[in-house]
């Protein structure tokens, strides 16, 4: 079974500073691995897909890479604003077609 | 395209009453998820359909739920009798999965709580 693990599980950074997020599986079957981002109260928000084939992703401020054989993935995300604060979740689709979600890394940008 | 729809938002109901949440997928996606959230599991994979089978439904914690989805663009998930360690917020995604590497997307949630 796919275990998906998010260290740390809270983070607190001032405004300006560049986030690392971890994300690490057990699995290296996958088909891709997504983050997503969750407000308070909503729902998920994909924020980038890395298929099983590519190092990185990258979308404005944030950039994800992934490593397969070591089952990692970070998510970095420059220069943080106050409206970043959120908690950020990845998922793995493994090969046996299903996405594993880690517990999340919640996030709190000081102004 | 008004994204992954849910209802209700929030559903209040007593220990043995039956609860239906609803999910309207985005037009075109063929594969519908439902999710459960709570801070001490957190989110876990009830039941997903593929072209309105339901595929995988390994998850659902026990014959008390029940899922359907009757046509492309709608699904239920049925609690009978409900139960307080039911209290959660339930999500419903939806993807294309045509290949293996589609996004997914998510409702807004219903917020169950079952006194």
């Amino acid at each position: 079974k796919q275990e998906v693990t998010q260290i740390p599980a809270a983070l607190s950074v001032p405004e300006g500073e560049n986030l690392v997020l971890n994300c690490s599986f057990t699995d290296s079957a996958i088909y891709n691995l997504q983050w997503f981002r969750q407000d308070p109260g909503k729902g998920l928000t994909s924020l980038l897909l890395i298929q099983s084939s590519q190092r990185e992703q990258t979308s404005g401020r944030l950039n994800a890479s992934l490593d397969k054989s070591s089952g990692r993935s970070t998510l970095y995300i420059a220069a943080s604003q106050p409206g970043d604060s959120a908690t950020y979740l990845c998922a793995v689709f493994s090969n046996d077609y299903k996405l594993s979600f880690g517990a999340g890394t919640t996030v709190t940008v000081r102004a | 395209d008004a994204g992954v729809i849910q209802s209700p938002r929030h559903e209040v109901t007593e220990m043995g009453q039956e609860v239906t949440l609803r999910c309207k997928p985005i037009s075109g996606h063929n594969s519908l998820f439902w999710y459960r959230q709570t801070m001490m599991r957190g989110l876990e994979l009830l039941i997903y359909f593929n072209n309105n089978v339901p595929i995988d439904d390994s998850g659902m914690p026990e014959d008390r739920f029940s899922a359907k989805m009757p046509n492309a663009s709608f699904s239920t998930l049925k609690i009978q009798p409900s139960e307080p360690r039911d209290s959660a917020v339930y999500f419903c995604a939806s993807s294309s999965l045509r290949g293996t590497n589609e996004k997914l997307f998510f409702g807004s949630g219903t917020q169950l709580s079952v006194l």
